[in-house]
């Protein structure tokens, strides 16, 4: 069980446009989820936590704008990268928790993003 | 002031030897503690979960916890080639960060 799956596993992207990344719980409910991003060999670091019929929180540093997060059902947060630079190459990854708060975090495969 | 703090690595153990990982963590009021590894290029997986005061084994793995003195632990007995990884503690409730890890290397 508390399956996250995340697609697609990796794209490439032309720098100006945009890309969507989808991460989905498939044997529970999450009213929240959480995206991390991770540049090599460094640390997750989290961007933002997604509600549920709610805006995201942003972490310090991230811009909402090109960040955009849409929690629209208890199994599907999605995150858009609007307007993709080279700069933006990284490894994305969702994840959420099952059982509430104290619950273990579960997360997806990861999205590889490269802009060229 | 960090919510985990884990002890610098690199560690390097050789094949079959002992890998003991150390998490100490800042709020009292944490409940629930657990361990995740994430191999280099892949998203984190959940390995140890520990709820009480004690030890909870798992085959090769066995976390400890000790709230009076906050922290909690990751032994692995007969380290392989294989648990060669970062290991990543986290605690609830909290605020779903993570620090550095430990980069674990076993060498054959």
């Amino acid at each position: 069980g508390a399956v996250v799956s995340q697609h697609p596993s990796w794209v490439i992207c032309k720098s100006g446009t945009s890309v969507k990344i989808e991460c989905r719980s498939l044997d529970f409910q999450a009213t929240t989820m959480f995206w991390y991003r991770q540049f090599p060999k460094q640390s997750l670091m989290l961007m933002a936590t997604s509600n549920e019929g709610s805006k995201a929180t942003y972490e310090q540093g991230v811009e909402k704008d090109k960040f955009l997060i849409n929690h629209a059902s208890l199994t599907l947060s999605t995150l858009t990268v609007t307007s993709a630079h080279p700069e933006d190459s990284s490894f994305y990854i969702c994840s959420a928790r099952d059982r509430g708060l104290n619950s273990p975090l579960h997360f997806g495969n990861g999205t590889r993003l490269t802009v060229t | 002031q960090k919510e985990v703090e884990q002890n610098s690595g690199p560690l390097s153990v050789p094949e079959g030897a002992i890998a003991s990982l150390n998490c100490t963590y800042s709020d009292r009021g944490s409940q629930s503690f657990f361990w995740y590894r994430q191999y280099s290029g892949k998203s984190p997986e959940l390995i140890m979960s520990i709820y009480s005061n004690g030890d909870k084994e798992d085959g090769r793995f066995t976390a400890q916890l000790n709230k009076a003195s906050q922290y909690v632990s990751l032994l692995i007995r007969d380290s392989q080639p294989s648990d060669s990884a970062t290991y990543l503690c986290a605690v609830t409730p909290g605020k779903s960060t993570f620090g550095d890890g430990t980069t674990l290397t076993v060498k054959p």
